[in-house]
């Protein structure tokens, strides 16, 4: 099975933190994404990599940035953290058209 | 602009019944058709899939019909079981450089027994 491991299932951060999601894959997938899911708005597109140490801008990017140094490993960085960054963040995984999504963690900033 | 919508926030079934879950696109270059299913405090998972150049896909219960002229897809589940009530999200995959799935604004199901 593949397994998309996301280090935290909750946080809760203070405005104008640095925060760090990490996201660990098993399965050798070149493709990782990260989503954030809001009720009414559905999952949207903040960052992805198709390959080690390179990223392409989703939808969302603003206030976000990522790094992947290595193939199984994408993290996503809030370099100052706001409330309206308050939401669901989904890691996810593919080599094909599917995507296999971690457990997803839910972020509070105050 | 949401190019992938679901109109539904919510739908309620009898068990037993049928399901029909609706989605609507506007970007004729999308060329797949995938549906998740989630429930709360855990990550989506893929549920089926569909692509352009056919209108329909079965897999067990879960049917999902394409009308490309239309830009309308739609994922029947038969007979509906309460483990069946989740949200659903119906995405779409772009060609060329942005391969990426844009997701609809999800559908809750609930089942009733």
């Amino acid at each position: 099975d593949v397994k998309v491991t996301q280090s935290s299932r909750y946080l809760v951060k203070r405005t104008g933190e640095k925060v760090f999601l990490e996201c660990v894959q098993d399965m050798d997938h070149e493709n990782m994404f990260w989503y954030r899911q809001d009720p009414g708005l559905g999952l949207r597109l903040i960052y992805f990599s198709y390959d080690v140490k390179m990223k392409e801008k989703g939808d969302i990017p603003e206030g976000y940035s990522v790094s992947r140094e290595k193939k199984e490993r994408f993290s996503l960085i809030l370099e100052s953290a706001s409330t309206n960054q308050t939401s669901m963040y989904l890691c996810a995984s593919s080599r094909g058209e599917k995507l296999f999504f971690g457990s997803g963690t839910q972020l509070s900033v105050l | 602009d949401q190019q992938v919508k679901q109109n539904s926030p919510s739908l309620s079934v009898q068990e037993g019944r049928i399901s029909i879950l609706n989605c609507d696109y506007t970007n004729s270059m999308f060329d797949y058709f995938l549906w998740y299913k989630k429930y709360p405090a855990e990550g989506p998972t893929f549920l089926i899939s569909i692509s352009s150049i056919k209108d329909k896909n079965e897999d067990g219960r879960f049917t999902v019909f394409l009308n490309k002229s239309a830009k309308h897809l739609s994922l029947h589940i038969v007979p509906s079981q309460p483990g069946d009530s989740a949200v659903y999200f119906c995405a779409a995959r772009g060609t060329g450089s942005a391969r990426q799935l844009t997701f609809g604004s999800g559908t809750q199901l609930t089942v009733l027994p």
